[in-house]
C-alpha cells in the first residue's frame, strides 16, 4: 500500500484564508517529515521539515502539526496568497544523515482565489 | 510501496566514468520526470518525457546526460563523464499528465563520484 497519503487531490482556498494540507503515513517508524512545494519549473522546493522529537514548527505563515500516535501531519499556510498556488506534496521516512530518502505522497493541489 | 521502480539504489563512479541509472514508471503513466536530490533535500528538475519524447530539460542535462524512454523498456539516464559534484540522490516521478498534479516517485538512485 501508499506508505504517505494526501487525500484531498485539491484545495481552493479565499485569498487571506487558512489553507491547512493534510497528510498521513503508514509506518510509525518514520521521523523525518516534510513539505515540499512544487514549482513551475517542475522542481518540489523544500518548505519546512520537522523531526518527531516535535509536535509543531512555524516558520513565517506556515505551520507544521504532527500527530504521530495518529501518524498524521499538516500543513497551515496562514493569510494564503495568491502566490501560495501550486501543488505541494508532504514527504515522509527515516531520518539519516546526509541525504534522505521519503515516501512521498501524490500531491494538493492548491489554488487561492484572490 | 512505490510502484516507480528505479535501479541501482546505489553507485559508485571514478571521475570521468559514465553513471546509468534506470526508472520503470508505473503502468500507464506517459509522463515521467528525473530530478536531482542536493543534501539540503532541494530538487533539481532534470528532464521529462511524454511517453518516449523529451518535453522538457536543463542545459545541464542536454550538456552532460544521455536520456530516453523508449516503449516497452525502462527509462534511463546516464551521466556520460561523471563529476564530483555529480554525487547526489536521483529519482524519478511518473504521473498522468505533464502537468503532474499527481506525482509516484521512485525510492531513487544514489550516485557517488569519488
Amino acid at each position: 500500500g501508499q506508505q504517505v497519503k494526501q487525500s484531498s487531490p485539491s484545495l481552493t482556498v479565499q485569498e487571506g484564508g487558512i489553507s491547512i494540507l493534510n497528510c498521513d503515513y503508514e509506518n510509525d517508524m518514520f521521523d523525518y517529515f516534510a513539505w515540499y512545494k512544487k514549482y513551475p519549473d517542475n522542481s518540489p522546493t523544500l518548505l519546512i521539515s520537522v523531526r518527531s522529537n516535535v509536535d509543531k514548527r512555524e516558520d513565517g505563515r506556515l505551520t507544521v502539526f504532527l500527530n504521530k500516535s495518529g501518524k498524521h501531519f499538516s500543513l497551515h499556510i496562514t493569510a494564503s496568497q495568491p502566490e501560495d498556488t501550486a501543488v505541494y506534496l508532504c514527504a515522509a521516512g527515516p531520518f539519516n544523515t546526509g541525504y534522505q530518502n521519503f515516501y512521498f505522497g501524490k500531491g494538493t493541489s492548491l489554488t487561492v482565489i484572490p | 510501496n512505490s510502484k516507480v521502480i528505479q535501479t541501482p539504489r546505489y553507485l559508485v563512479k571514478g571521475q570521468g566514468q559514465k553513471a546509468k541509472m534506470r526508472c520503470i514508471p508505473e503502468k500507464g503513466h506517459p509522463v515521467v520526470f528525473w530530478y536531482q536530490q542536493n543534501k539540503n533535500n532541494e530538487f533539481k528538475f532534470l528532464i521529462n518525457f511524454q511517453n518516449q519524447e523529451v518535453l522538457q530539460q536543463i542545459d545541464m542535462t542536454e550538456k552532460r546526460f544521455s536520456a530516453e524512454c523508449p516503449s516497452n523498456s525502462p527509462c534511463s539516464l546516464e551521466i556520460q563523464s561523471s563529476e564530483a559534484g555529480d554525487s547526489a540522490l536521483y529519482l524519478c516521478a511518473s504521473s498522468r499528465d505533464i502537468s503532474g498534479n499527481t506525482l509516484y516517485f521512485g525510492e531513487g538512485s544514489r550516485l557517488i563520484v569519488v
